[in-house]
């Protein structure tokens, strides 16, 4: 079946620092994949999306590339700020929605 | 524009009681419907999903279960709640089988003391 790994939290940077939250997945066909985040209290919002391999999603200076080839979609930012504060899911899915997470990763950043 | 809503927005229930958890979607026809459990500290978990009015498909087995009376209805359920029943439940939808995103509810808390 498929699956979704991301990479373990929590995460507490400073602003303006570099981030970088890992992701890998295991699917059986071409999947979407997909960055959610989840600021507290609230529901899941979509951040950026890729469809196909060697795509780019892009969406508040958040940048992720859909690796087949390393089966990865690693989630980066130039400059995080403190608004950027929240839980990021990874997930993936080959139809209609219905789709895979990856268990999320908390990311504070102090200013 | 398409919007989600879902409710009650928390929820505090003793074990042994009823639930029911309400979704309903607005500006669009004919979506697919999903309700997810987010267990504290982890990731989502698929729980139904709904192609059609009266179409049920249940992911994993559990104390729960789901109907859709309406083409945007979303109804989550049990007859007797269990303390392990207790997260963040979200609603979702989606359009055609070619859109493969989701856009979530708000969510619900629910606590089972």
């Amino acid at each position: 079946g498929n699956s979704v790994t991301q990479m373990e939290g929590p995460v507490t940077l400073s602003e303006e620092a570099f981030l970088t939250i890992n992701c890998t997945y295991t699917a059986t066909g071409y999947p979407s994949l997909f960055w959610y985040v989840q600021y507290p209290g609230e529901g899941l919002q979509l951040l950026l999306k890729a469809t196909k391999a060697d795509d780019k999603g892009s969406n508040k200076g958040f940048e992720a590339t859909y690796r087949k080839e390393t089966t990865s979609f690693h989630l980066e930012k130039g400059s995080v700020q403190v608004s950027d504060s929240a839980v990021y899911f990874c997930a993936l899915s080959e139809y209609a929605g219905k789709s895979t997470f990856g268990d999320g990763t908390t990311l504070t950043v102090k200013p | 524009s398409q919007t989600i809503h879902q409710w009650p927005a928390t929820l505090v229930q003793p074990v042994g009681s009823p639930l029911s958890l309400e979704c309903t979607v607005e500006g669009t026809s004919n979506p697919n419907l999903y309700w997810y459990r987010q267990a504290a500290g982890r990731g989502l978990q698929l729980l139904f999903y709904s192609v059609g009015i009266g179409q049920i498909s249940s992911e994993v087995p559990q104390n729960l279960s789901a109907s859709r009376p309406q083409d945007r209805q979303f109804i989550l359920s049990s007859k007797k709640l269990l303390l392990s029943d207790s997260g963040f439940y979200l609603c979702a939808w989606s359009g055609t089988p070619l859109n493969t995103e989701a856009f979530f509810g708000q969510g619900t808390r629910l606590t089972v003391v």
